[in-house]
C-alpha cells in the first residue's frame, strides 16, 4: 500500500479482555516496528521485526504482551487480560531494510482505552 | 541508558519567525538522528534523517544539524507558518535498529 496502514484505530474495551492490533506495513518493507505512545510522552519500543523473526523483544513490558508476522508482512500485536494502564496508542512503523540507515514509516496509530 | 531530552517543551510564535528546537542526548554512541512531525491524534511523519557521519540535512525551510560529540541535535525553522503547529520529536538510533525518542516539543504557530 501507500503507507503503513493500522486497524481499528480505536479500541476501547473492558479490563481483562483480550485485544489485536493489525499492521499493514508498506509493500517491500522487511522492517517492521511497534512502539506504543502514552499522551504526553514520546514513543516507546516494544519490538522489531526483520522478516518473519522478532529480532528485538525488548521492549516488550511483560509477557501479557505478543506479536507475530507469520508472512513477513502483516503483523498483528496481542494483549492479553488488559489492564487499565496499557491504554496508549500502539504505533507502528516499517523501513525498506532495518538497520542503522533505514528511514522509519509510521502509520497513525491505533488508540487503546481499557476501561 | 540512552535518554533523550528536548527543549523547549511547548513553543508559541507569531507567523514568521524563525525557530530553533532543541534536541540532546546522553550517549554519543549513534547511527543516526532522526526527527519527526507529529500532528494531533495522528503518527508520525519523518522529516530529516542524520547519520551519524553527517553534520546537517535541509529541506525546504527546515534544517537540521547534527553535533554527535556533544549530544545534540538542533532543528531550524525558518519563516514559521500557522500550518507548522504540530509536536516535532527527535529520536537517535543507537543499536539494534530501536528509536529511543524525546518527550517533544510542542509548536502553535499563530497569524
Amino acid at each position: 500500500g501507500a503507507g503503513v496502514s493500522q486497524t481499528p484505530s480505536n479500541k476501547v474495551t473492558e479490563k481483562g479482555k483480550y485485544v489485536e492490533l493489525r499492521c499493514d506495513p508498506i509493500s517491500g518493507h522487511t522492517a517492521l516496528y511497534w512502539y506504543r505512545q502514552s499522551l504526553g510522552q514520546g514513543p516507546e519500543f516494544l519490538i522489531y521485526f526483520q522478516g518473519t523473526g522478532a529480532a528485538d523483544d525488548s521492549g516488550l513490558p511483560n509477557d501479557r504482551f505478543f506479536a507475530v508476522r507469520p508472512e513477513g508482512s502483516v503483523s498483528t500485536l496481542k494483549i492479553q487480560r488488559t489492564e487499565r494502564g496499557d491504554s496508549a496508542v500502539y504505533l507502528c512503523a516499517s523501513s525498506f531494510s532495518g538497520g542503522n540507515t533505514g528511514e522509519l514509516f509510521f502509520g497513525e496509530g491505533s488508540r487503546l482505552t481499557v476501561l | 541508558k540512552q535518554e533523550v531530552t528536548q527543549i523547549p517543551a511547548a513553543l508559541s510564535v507569531p507567523e514568521g519567525e524563525n525557530l530553533v528546537l532543541n534536541c540532546s542526548f546522553t550517549d554519543s554512541a549513534i547511527y543516526n538522528l532522526q526527527w519527526f512531525r507529529q500532528d494531533p491524534g495522528k503518527g508520525l511523519t519523518s522529516l530529516l534523517l542524520i547519520q551519524s557521519s553527517q553534520r546537517e540535512q535541509t529541506s525546504g525551510r527546515l534544517n537540521a544539524s547534527l553535533d554527535k560529540s556533544s549530544g545534540r541535535s538542533t532543528l531550524y525553522i525558518a519563516a514559521s507558518q500557522p500550518g507548522d503547529s504540530a509536536t516535532y520529536l527527535c529520536a537517535v538510533q543507537a543499536d539494534t535498529d530501536k528509536l529511543i525518542f524525546g518527550t517533544g516539543t510542542r509548536l502553535q504557530v499563530f497569524p
